[in-house]
């Protein structure tokens, strides 16, 4: 089973943040948290991840909490063009290395 | 463009076939992921592949299996084809230095879309 929780659906306005909250309280020490992303049916991409810190690149940022039981994935500008289904996801199922993805947020970027 | 490949991106085939996905990694990455997405179940994990040996195994039925030659890119094999294996197929791709996988980012490629009629 996956070891995040994500709300379903959220809703942003086109120019605004999108704040995409996970909690993922179950996960250990040394797992990392991950956010992918699937545009229609197209793969997953890849979006960013960390383990402690807070971390940002050209796509987003991410903020963990101390206690690392949830973090929340930011896009400082959302366009239409980030309307997808955002998954965050705890660890890689341990020596496996495989994803375990849940049901992720359907975030829907409106004009 | 993840810099993953994969062969067919549509492949229409009718029950108790065998059809052949290909898969081509990152240049560069040891380690090959396979997944299935169906409307009903989502991402699930298949199997892992690194540098030619199995790694891993995930809910991957025994009427599938899979293989990775020797220049890495890896093949996907389904037999006995029902109507509940339409789905996406993605492969992904990861460096693999560690061979386990872990905490290793992995690279999607577009996927391949089985439709069993």
């Amino acid at each position: 089973d996956a070891k995040t929780t994500q709300p379903p659906s959220m809703d942003c306005a086109e120019g605004r943040a999108a704040n995409l909250p996970c909690n993922h309280s179950t996960i250990s020490g040394n797992e990392y948290v991950y956010w992918y992303r699937q545009i229609h049916s197209q793969g997953p991409q890849y979006i960013i991840h960390g383990l402690k810190n807070n971390e940002t690149n050209e796509m987003a940022s991410l903020i963990i909490t101390e206690d690392r039981k949830s973090s929340t994935l930011i896009l400082p500008h959302a366009t239409l063009r980030d309307t997808a289904v955002y998954y965050c996801i705890g660890g890689y199922g341990g020596s496996q290395g495989n994803l375990i993805f849940g049901k992720g947020t359907k975030l829907s970027v409106k004009p | 463009d993840s810099g993953v490949t994969q062969t067919p991106k549509h492949l229409i085939t009718a029950t108790g076939q065998r059809v052949t996905l290909r898969c081509s990694p990152r240049s560069g990455d040891l380690s090959v992921y396979w997944y299935q997405q169906s409307l009903d179940q989502g991402l699930q994990f298949l199997i892992q592949y690194y540098n030619g040996e199995e790694r891993a195994k995930g809910n991957i039925l025994e009427r599938f299996s899979a293989q990775q030659f020797p220049d890495l890119h890896s093949e996907l094999n389904l037999s006995s084809l029902e109507l509940g294996d339409s789905a996406l197929y993605f492969c992904a791709s990861s460096v693999g230095t560690s061979g386990r996988g872990d905490q290793e980012t992995q690279y999607f490629g577009p996927g391949t879309r089985l439709l069993v009629l």
